[in-house]
């Protein structure tokens, strides 16, 4: 089947490290996107995986095992802004960026 | 530059009407996306547009159709709606190797 699992709620300190975590088991696998959405606001872009390993873009990193069909993004030194959902997505074909299947999302709530 | 540009943000209509909603892509942007998120499934693919053309198709039933102009701007319509259509409705766009690019959506409500 096709399945893309991550946390539903989240929930650290600020100034504290949290990690979310995305499995996913699809027919296909061309790269996980991870993507950041507001409430009422449009998912913003993340981070981009299409090899194993990790990936770092300042506070933010996200890590990508093929094998195991696994994902994370960490997010370092959290802000109350960085309250919001997260989004995991899969490319699952090759001849297309715009189909993307992605998971159910994971707020993160941030607390002083 | 501006960002992806959706139209109306909000819209009330009742079942068994029809909808179209309006989604102008950045500048230079030849593919546009539309997916559906709702509280219960999340964000959904809807369809994929290049160059006026439906690349690929979600799993939604027939009342759900979409169009590109040469432009690159695209429209999605939905006929004889239902109340479980009442969702945010998003468009996306992107260079036809790069991540995509949302707009801030048409919330549908279906009464």
């Amino acid at each position: 089947g096709q399945n893309i699992d991550q946390p539903t709620e989240m929930t650290a300190t600020e100034g504290a490290i949290v990690q979310i975590n995305c499995t996913y088991q699809t027919s296909g696998f061309n790269g996980l996107f991870w993507y950041q959405q507001h409430a009422g606001e449009a998912p913003t872009f993340l981070s981009y995986n299409v090899l194993d390993g990790l990936e770092e873009k300042g506070r933010f990193s996200s890590f990508l095992s093929r094998s195991k069909g696994y994902s994370y993004l960490l997010l370092k030194e959290l802000q109350m802004k960085d309250s919001a959902s997260y989004l995991c997505a899969v490319r699952p074909s090759t001849d297309s960026w715009g189909k993307l299947q992605f998971g159910a999302g994971t707020q993160v709530v941030v607390t002083p | 530059k501006a960002g992806v540009t959706q139209t109306p943000r909000y819209l009330i209509k009742t079942r068994g009407q029809q909808v179209t909603l309006s989604c102008s892509p950045i500048s230079g942007h030849r593919s546009v996306s539309w997916y559906q998120q709702t509280p219960g499934q999340g964000l959904q693919f809807l369809f994929e547009y290049f160059s006026e053309t439906q690349r690929n198709k979600g799993n939604f039933p027939g009342r759900f159709s979409g169009r590109q102009f040469s432009n690159s701007r695209s429209e999605m319509n939905v006929s004889t709606l239902e109340l479980g259509d009442s969702a945010l409705y998003l468009c996306a766009s992107s260079l036809d190797n790069s991540p995509l690019h949302f707009g801030n959506g048409t919330r549908l409500t279906v009464t």
